[in-house]
């Protein structure tokens, strides 16, 4: 079975500031997909960014990128310009490509919070 | 296009009571997932429809908790008789199938006294 593991509950950075999300993860397939989710106090949980495990490059969307490194299972995000917005419990989360396996294995979270 | 539709948003019970969650996906999406969030932790699965089919439920506590999905539009995930244990966020998701991205509801906050 797969796990994931975020070894930071807490996080904190001052506005404007850059900070990086820890997670690894453990499986033995060579396909699969990598998700940040953030679930900010609404609930909600909020798609930040996606990785497919088969394409080398790292996904990017505005500031926030990932530091996938598929050798080492690990698979960091990356928030530039921080903002007060982005404080929120952060979700890394691990999805099985074979057919019927489509659910989310997720960490633990960890908390991050925005220092104005 | 409109979310994922939750209800309630809250409920208390008390142990050994029972309960039912409601959840209506974004049009269209045949998959609709019911995931468990206990309080410090990350959502864990508790079943996976594909239109009206089950695809998992390995996880679902299968001596209490129920679901189903009417038409394979709707869905409700019952608990009974509730434990201590159960109180958790219940947040029903939807995607369009399989490798699609996964839109979560707000989620339904259960506290059992």
């Amino acid at each position: 079975a797969q796990t994931v593991t975020q070894s930071q509950p807490e996080m904190s950075v001052q506005e404007a500031e850059t900070v990086t999300l820890s997670c690894t993860y453990d499986t033995s397939e060579s396909d699969y997909y990598l998700f940040w989710y953030k679930q900010p106090p609404s609930r909600q949980m909020i798609l930040v960014i996606r990785q497919e495990a088969y394409k080398q490059q790292n996904a990017t969307e505005n500031r926030f990128s990932v530091n996938f490194q598929k050798a080492a299972k690990s698979f960091s995000l990356k928030i530039s310009d921080s903002q007060l917005g982005d404080a929120a419990m952060y979700f890394c989360a691990y999805r099985s490509l074979f057919q019927g396996a489509q659910k989310l294995v997720f960490g633990q979270g960890t908390r991050l919070t925005i220092n104005p | 296009e409109a979310g994922v539709a939750q209800s309630p948003r809250y409920k208390i019970i008390e142990k050994r009571q029972s309960v039912a969650f409601w959840c209506n996906p974004i049009s269209g999406h045949a998959t609709l997932y019911w995931y468990q969030q206990i309080l410090g932790q990350g959502p864990k699965l508790l079943i996976q429809f594909q239109n009206n089919g089950v695809v998992d439920d390995s996880q679902l506590p299968k001596d209490r908790f129920s679901a189903e999905r009417l038409k394979g539009v709707d869905s409700t995930l019952k608990i009974q008789p509730a434990k201590l244990e159960d109180s958790a966020v219940y947040l029903c998701a939807s995607s369009l199938g399989r490798n699609q991205p996964q839109h979560f509801g707000d989620g339904t906050r259960l506290s059992i006294l």
